[in-house]
């Protein structure tokens, strides 16, 4: 069975100060790959996602992230974070066959401060 | 504009009560899902449904009910039965984007317990 694992539930920066939020997957076929935003009581917003091609893939707000096949990883970076950009992120995998439902990790909060 | 509306935005449920929960959208999607989100345990998969008049029970579908008479409307009922209502619930729907589904998410229905 596929899993998303987001090791850090929390993860504290100041503000201007770079960022990686990690993420990795386990499955035994090829995946999809995806970054949710979430800010409070509002729904899901689709930041960026792998489906093929280049590894680096550049999302919203200034976000990116990187797929790495031989690691099952998919950490999301930006270089240098806002006020606004505290939230909870979500990494969510998707497998290449059958139905596509999307497995979600765990969450990891995102606490920018001044 | 185009998007997924869910209502209400809060919703309070008494003892033994049947409540339901709306979810439309007007992006012409085909597939819609039901998520329930609880503090910790990222979104956990409800129902879904690929096209009209037919859907699937997901994780975690006992105690919920759906109906899809219409590809824009994706209504989920909580029962009695379910006896941990109290959570965030979100609707997505998504559209195939290089043979992937995108999902794409409300802006979710706050449920509480009387």
């Amino acid at each position: 069975a596929q899993s998303v694992t987001q090791l850090d539930s929390q993860v504290p920066v100041f503000e201007e100060a770079p960022v990686e939020l990690r993420c990795n997957y386990s499955s035994s076929v090829s995946v999809y790959l995806f970054w949710y935003v979430q800010y409070p009581n509002q729904g899901l917003q689709l930041l960026l996602k792998y489906l093929s091609g280049s590894t680096l893939v550049k999302g919203i707000n200034g976000f990116e992230a990187e797929f790495n096949k031989s690691q099952t990883s998919f950490h999301l970076r930006k270089p240098s974070v806002h006020i606004s950009d505290t939230a909870e992120y979500f990494c969510a995998v998707i497998l290449n066959t059958g139905f596509q439902k999307l497995v979600f990790g765990t969450g990891t909060r995102l606490l920018v401060s001044p | 504009d185009g998007g997924i509306t869910q209502s209400p935005k809060y919703l309070f449920r008494k003892e033994g009560q049947n409540v339901t929960l709306s979810c439309e959208q007007n992006l012409n999607h085909d597939a819609m899902y039901w998520y329930r989100q609880d503090p910790g345990q990222g979104l956990r998969l409800i129902y879904y449904s690929q096209i009209v008049n037919d859907f699937q029970k997901g994780d975690i579908a006992e105690g919920y009910s759906v109906s899809r008479e219409k590809k824009e409307s994706f209504p989920l009922t909580v029962t009695s039965a379910q006896k941990n209502p109290t959570a965030f619930y979100l609707c997505a729907s998504s559209i195939e984007n290089s043979g992937r589904n995108i999902q794409y998410f409300g802006a979710g229905t706050r449920l509480s317990v009387l």
